[in-house]
Parts: structure tokens; sequence; C-alpha cells
């Protein structure tokens, strides 16, 4: 078990840049969560994977943002046209399908939109 | 939107003494969870209770539940230094479980001074 891992763990891009975000949950485990974080908050449901299918997603997920899983194993976040608004933490957790299974959370992405 | 809320938002104790956070949330649910985050990293699980529990213990930890009030309590035992960081609650929707997607609360910032 080497634990969630993101990559990068921080990205400064200028407004209107495209930036991309890349997860690899732990491999046995067939749940993958996307959470926005910003200073001082708790964090924030995005989107939510089952396998490579994306189940749920917040309406905080704006038409900017997609997320891909596509062979069921690691996935991506993918900002377009960023915003200052946009700068946060992005977590990407993991979970076994079992019924109340806790969530692994990767160290996340800091992201800076200047 | 944030479905548990942290009180206080801050806290700041000596070495060994304990530490009592509290959460409530707004809709039914399955269960809660409490999480640790240290600055600039991702999030720890601690503890799980379920709904139809009104107590557990892990170690120093203890949670307490009342889903009649909609709240539940963490307390740390004997606190250490090491103990520093953010605690959030987590609550899942039994009206819509999307998977074990979890909301979290805004937190409280715990500073054990040695």
């Amino acid at each position: 078990d080497t634990g969630v891992s993101q990559d990068p763990r921080h990205k400064i891009t200028k407004r209107g840049q495209n930036v991309t975000f890349r997860c690899d949950p732990i491999s046995e485990h067939n749940r993958l969560y996307w959470y926005r974080q910003t200073l001082g908050q708790g964090p924030e449901f995005l989107t939510y994977f089952q396998n490579e299918a994306q189940l749920e997603k917040s309406r905080l997920l704006s038409d900017r943002f997609s997320a891909e899983r596509p062979k069921g194993s690691f996935s991506t976040l993918e900002i377009q046209r960023t915003e200052q608004g946009d700068s946060a933490m992005y977590l990407c957790a993991s979970s076994p399908q079992r019924y109340n299974s806790p969530l692994h959370f990767g160290n996340g992405t800091r992201l800076t939109v200047t | 939107s944030q479905q548990g809320e942290e009180d206080p938002q801050a806290l700041s104790i000596q070495e060994g003494e304990n530490a009592t956070m509290n959460c409530s949330y707004k809709t039914s649910i399955n269960n809660l969870q409490w999480y640790r985050q240290n600055s600039g990293r991702g999030l720890v699980h601690l503890i799980l209770i379920r709904s139809n529990e009104r107590e557990k213990h892990s170690g120093r930890l203890r949670v307490t539940l009342d889903t009649s009030k909609k709240s539940s309590s963490l307390l740390i035992t004997a606190s250490r230094a090491a103990d520093t960081a953010s605690y959030f609650c987590a609550t899942d929707d039994s009206r819509h479980n999307a998977g074990n997607m979890l909301t979290f609360g805004g937190g409280t910032r715990l500073m054990v001074k040695p």
C-alpha cells in the first residue's frame, strides 16, 4: 500500500491557462474522489468515480472542469481557462467499495492562479 | 456547502490537557467520521461512528454522536504537541449516499503547546 499519490504538488499558472492534475489511487480501491479545499475551510466535494464511471458531480464543478478515469486506475482533473478563484488545494481520495469505508487522501495539489 | 460545522474554530491548549471539538450537521446520516489534517498535507481518517452508535473509543480518542441533536464531539485525551493539526468532521447523507461521498465541516484548528 503506497498510498494515494498526486502530481504535481504545486502548480502556479497564469489566469486563462489550462492545468491538469493527476491522481494515482491505492491500487485495490475502485472508488476515487476529487475535493477542493480553500484556506481555512474544509474540503468540498467535486466529483466521484466508481471504476471508470463518473457517477456524481457537484454543482461546484463548472464546465471549465473535467475529470477522467479512463481505465479505472489513475484519474486526471483538468481546469480550462483558469481564474483566480480556482486557487485552492485539490485533493484526491480513494476507497474500496465496501460500505462505510473511510477515504484515503493524497497530499493534494496546491494551485495558485496569478 | 458545508454540512458540518465545527466548534470551536480554533483551540489552544497545553500538552497533557484534553481537547474537545464539536460538530453539528444538518441531514440524516449513515455515519459520521473524523479526519485530521496537518498543515499542507492530506486528510487522515481517525474514527468512524455509525448512526446507531452513541460512543466510540480509539486509543486517546473518544467520539460521541447524538443523532437527535445532529451533533458529535471528538475528545482527545492527554494531548501531545504532535496532535497539533486541523480536525474535520465529515458526514454522508443517508437520503442519497453516493458511494460514500462525504461532506466536511470547516474544521477546528488545534494547537497543543509543549
